[in-house]
């Protein structure tokens, strides 16, 4: 089945502490990204990767990084996570880049709460 | 830079009542996405619009992309309880090199059966 997977599905976390999520696809889609959900924000672009050791910032970058190594994996890195970093997190991905004629693939989120 | 504004934030409908949403960009967009996200699930694709005042029609939703490539809607006739859910529309922003898909703030639909 096509997909794209992220994990955990839920992580509460402490201020400070490093953590990753994962996030794979078996598509073998090019382009790949990172977003976070909050109440009245609607998504926000963190990271994309338009392809293997491509990456670039999206508009909420600060306090995250980003690899790919392998063009099905694209983890997140919080390398020192703070409470404003609470969040619904959703990667996703597509064929292609711009001009984006292919729809995203979402993977079914990560609820991350750091206390 | 470019943003791309959605309204109404809510929307509050009786079953059988139909449902617009309305998606606004500050530049003249390439395309235009839209995807529908069920309370507690993850945003599904659900079409695409490329072309200038074009509408697409998936059984009872009605898609629209303006004449100018700068707004866009979804209707839904005759609302059902399998509608409700966040509706959002996305446009491409290419700048500098960059290649971003950007959101809309999304529309929230309940419907009371």
């Amino acid at each position: 089945e096509a997909q794209v997977t992220q994990n955990p599905r839920y992580l509460i976390t402490v201020t400070g502490k490093k953590l990753t999520v994962t996030c794979s696809q078996n598509m073998n889609h090019e382009y790949m990204s990172w977003y976070r959900q909050d109440p009245g924000l609607g998504l926000r672009q963190i990271y994309y990767s338009m392809n293997v050791e491509v990456t670039d910032k999206g508009d909420v970058p600060e306090g995250y990084k980003v690899s790919r190594k392998e063009k099905r994996n694209f983890p997140l890195i919080l390398e020192s996570p703070s409470p404003n970093q609470t969040s619904l997190y959703f990667c996703a991905s597509s064929l292609q880049g711009v001009p984006f004629n292919y729809g995203y693939t979402f993977g079914s989120g990560t609820r991350l709460t750091v206390v | 830079g470019q943003q791309v504004m959605q309204i109404p934030q809510y929307q509050h409908v009786q079953e059988g009542e139909d449902f617009t949403t309305y998606c606004n960009s500050s530049t003249t967009l390439s395309n235009i996405q839209w995807y529908k996200q069920r309370p507690g699930g993850h945003p599904v694709f659900l079409i695409q619009l490329v072309k200038s005042g074009e509408v697409k029609k998936q059984k009872r939703l009605t898609f629209q992309f303006g004449e100018a490539k700068k707004n866009s809607s979804l209707h839904i006739t005759a609302t059902q309880t399998t509608d409700v859910g966040t509706y959002f529309c996305a446009g491409p922003r290419v700048s500098e090199g960059a290649q971003k898909l950007v959101f809309g703030q999304g529309t929230r639909l309940t419907i009371n059966p």
